[in-house]
């Protein structure tokens, strides 16, 4: 069975700080790859996805991730964090499967909290 | 644009009882996904539901049962409710299995 892992449960930056968090899976199929973040009391949110193509994707506010196929991983970053990007942030990944039922699997999740 | 659309927000309810959970996919989308979320916890795919038909299945209880009608809207069923069933049931939806995009969940609180 597929499997995702995040490193970091817990990280705390300031503000203007880099951020990078590590997620791993560990499927040799064709998958496609995601970055959901969950802001408090809130649902999940697209922030990236990688289907294809350039192993860099770019996100929305400033996230970007890249896959290296060789390390099963599909890190995210951004160079510089705002205190509004403090939340969850779950990486996700999928079976290529025909007919549907693409069910995502879940990373236990990173929180995140940026500092003033 | 449209988004997901799941009711009720929230929900209290008794052990033993039922509830059921409804969900709305964006327009066009042929693929509905439910996910539970516990406490501090990552999303736990349940069940998913492609043009109708159910697709796959995941960690759902046997006392749990979802369908998916007509007109593409799908329904959690949950009978003899535990106090572990108390969490967020998110429903996500997508188009021919790219991206899924969640509703804003139905907190279930079992007491």
């Amino acid at each position: 069975a597929q499997s995702v892992s995040q490193h970091n449960h817990h990280v705390i930056l300031s503000e203007a700080a880099s951020l990078e968090l590590g997620c791993n899976y560990s499927y040799g199929g064709t998958v496609n790859l995601f970055w959901y973040v969950q802001y408090p009391g809130q649902h999940l949110q697209l922030l990236l996805k990688y289907f294809s193509g350039d192993p860099l994707v770019k996100g929305i506010k400033g996230f970007e991730a890249e896959f290296i196929k060789s390390k099963f991983s599909f890190n995210l970053r951004k160079p510089s964090v705002q205190w509004s990007d403090t939340a969850e942030y779950f990486c996700a990944v999928n079976l290529i499967l025909t007919g549907g039922g693409n069910k995502l699997t879940f990373g236990t999740g990173t929180q995140l909290k940026v500092e003033l | 644009a449209a988004g997901v659309i799941q009711s009720p927000r929230h929900l209290i309810k008794e052990k033993r009882e039922t509830a059921t959970l409804k969900c709305y996919p964006i327009p066009r989308h042929d693929t509905v996904y439910w996910y539970q979320q516990g406490p501090g916890q990552d999303p736990q795919f349940l069940i998913s539901f492609y043009e109708k038909m159910q697709s796959d299945k995941g960690s759902i209880p046997d006392r749990f049962s979802a369908q998916q009608f007509s007109d593409y809207h799908s329904e959690l069923n949950m009978s003899s409710l535990e106090l572990g069933d108390s969490a967020l049931y998110f429903c996500a939806s997508s188009s021919q299995g790219y991206e899924q995009y969640f509703g804003p969940g139905t907190r279930l609180t079992v007491t």
